[in-house]
């Protein structure tokens, strides 16, 4: 299965500030996710980033606080813009499995607004 | 529109016991259903993931069924270790092959 790798894996952030957070997958993929995790919840898709054309978001996501650069098959870049405290969550990308083996996920990225 | 239920949302066992999580979900037309296992502040490890035709699927110790007819699935964890603790999430695909996820089982063995 792919193997992804997912930087920062953690990061306390001041208020204001943008953190972008980068997933390198170790095969071509054609689409990649990025989820949201807020504490003691599950999981929320932000959107869907495919190469070659703009990332598709979820109500609730938009592109200027959450934009999304997908310039290969095997990376993909998600930045959080003028933080605040309420973006503290942990942060995921995802791959979708050709051959049907499901969903891989990045190691996380566990983001602390102060 | 499908919807996932885990339940119980916490569960505490001795070490060494059996153990079943269940994940029931609302529609039956799921596409494939897929558990994953989460370490507090990390990512998820994919588990097992059962496609639409099967039945069950098994990994070492690990379990897992689905029965579309009933809306259900489980995850049985044979002889529980302490490395088991962990919250266990199950998502179904649905048509899109997007995940619906459940809000996850957080599992503590106790040495």
């Amino acid at each position: 299965s792919a193997v992804i790798s997912q930087k920062p894996s953690r990061d306390i952030c001041q208020r204001g500030t943008s953190l972008t957070i980068q997933c390198q997958v170790d095969s071509q993929v054609t689409m990649m996710f990025w989820y949201r995790q807020q504490p003691g919840q599950s999981l929320t898709l932000i959107a869907t980033a495919n190469q070659g054309s703009e990332a598709t978001y979820e109500s609730g996501f938009v592109i200027d606080k959450f934009p999304i650069s997908r310039p290969n098959l095997t990376f993909s870049t998600l930045t959080v813009s003028n933080m605040s405290p309420e973006d503290s969550s942990i942060y995921l990308c995802s791959v979708d499995e050709t051959g049907g083996s499901g969903y891989t996920f990045g190691s996380g990225t566990r983001l602390t607004v102060v | 529109k499908q919807e996932v239920t885990q339940i119980p949302a916490a569960l505490s066992v001795p070490e060494g016991e059996n153990l079943v999580l269940n994940c029931s979900f609302t529609d039956s037309a799921i596409y494939n259903l897929q558990w994953f296992r989460q370490d507090p502040g990390k990512g998820l490890t994919s588990l097992l993931l059962i496609q639409s035709s099967q039945r069950e699927q098994t990994s070492g110790r690990l379990n897992a069924s689905l029965d579309k007819s009933s809306g259900r699935s489980t995850l049985y964890i044979a002889a529980s270790q302490p490395g088991d603790s962990a919250t266990y999430l199950c998502a179904a695909f649905d048509s899109n092959y997007q995940l619906i996820w459940g809000a996850g089982t957080k599992l503590i063995i106790k040495p």
